[in-house]
């Protein structure tokens, strides 16, 4: 098990509404990104985080926004929620550059009704 | 465009057979490639990486993997699989300009292991 936590588990919304996702880095990691896995996909990288800066973004709409916090913990918000949003959202932290492993949470299931 | 290929959905073997889970990838430079593996209800657990060097690095429990980049190609091995291997397994390739960690993963494929 790695040291990266999601919250919550599991999470069911209705469409049009806002949601908030959160991820606690492992201990020392300065760098955390986060994914969207749809069922039946590989990850999609959605943006990342570093020092409390976003630094890079996938082709996801501006919908999508997070937070970094001084502690270095993270939150994915996404509002107006759309079916298609429906998927597993994983956060992964790391301490280094594009070289280094990426540490990855066990996710938070998204459910749109 | 970037992308990963794994061409098989699903691979079976029997348990105490060689195991090869198949990854194919397009991009420009010199790619950071790597392998994860994901039980159910949990998330992606790092296997193996190849940045520079040899091209068979060998990662956790017993897995190993072979870089050829006249194939542009970064298969998974193990020499004797266990019933325990039985997972969705994901190829992902990084190390973009830009700065920052981005990964772009292979759509996965699910080993199942038969005793």
């Amino acid at each position: 098990e790695t040291g990266v936590t999601q919250s919550p588990t599991h999470l069911i919304k209705t469409r049009g509404q806002q949601v908030t996702l959160r991820c606690s880095s492992q201990s020392g990691h300065n760098t955390v990104s986060w994914y969207q896995q749809a069922l039946g996909q590989g990850p999609q990288f959605i943006f990342q985080y570093y020092r409390e800066e976003e630094n890079g973004r996938g082709n996801f709409p501006p919908r999508f926004s997070g937070l970094q916090f001084p502690n270095y913990s993270s939150e994915l918000n996404v509002n107006a929620l759309e079916l298609d949003d429906s998927a597993l959202y994983l956060c992964a932290s790391t301490t280094g550059g594009s070289s280094y492993e990426q540490y990855f949470g066990p996710g938070t299931r998204l459910t749109v009704t | 465009a970037q992308s990963v290929a794994q061409p098989e959905d699903q691979v079976n073997v029997a348990e105490g057979n060689p195991l090869t889970v198949k990854c194919t990838y397009s991009v420009s430079g010199n790619p950071y490639l790597f392998w994860y593996v994901q039980y159910p209800n949990r998330g992606l657990q790092f296997l193996l990486k190849y940045i520079t060097g040899d091209n068979l690095v060998k990662g956790s429990y017993g897995f190993e993997a072979e870089f050829n980049k006249s194939q542009t190609s970064f298969h998974l091995k193990k020499p004797s699989a266990l019933v325990s291997d039985s997972a969705l397994y994901f190829c992902a390739v990084g190390g973009f300009s830009g700065g920052y960690n981005k990964l772009i993963f292979g759509a996965g494929t699910r080993l199942a292991v038969h005793p």
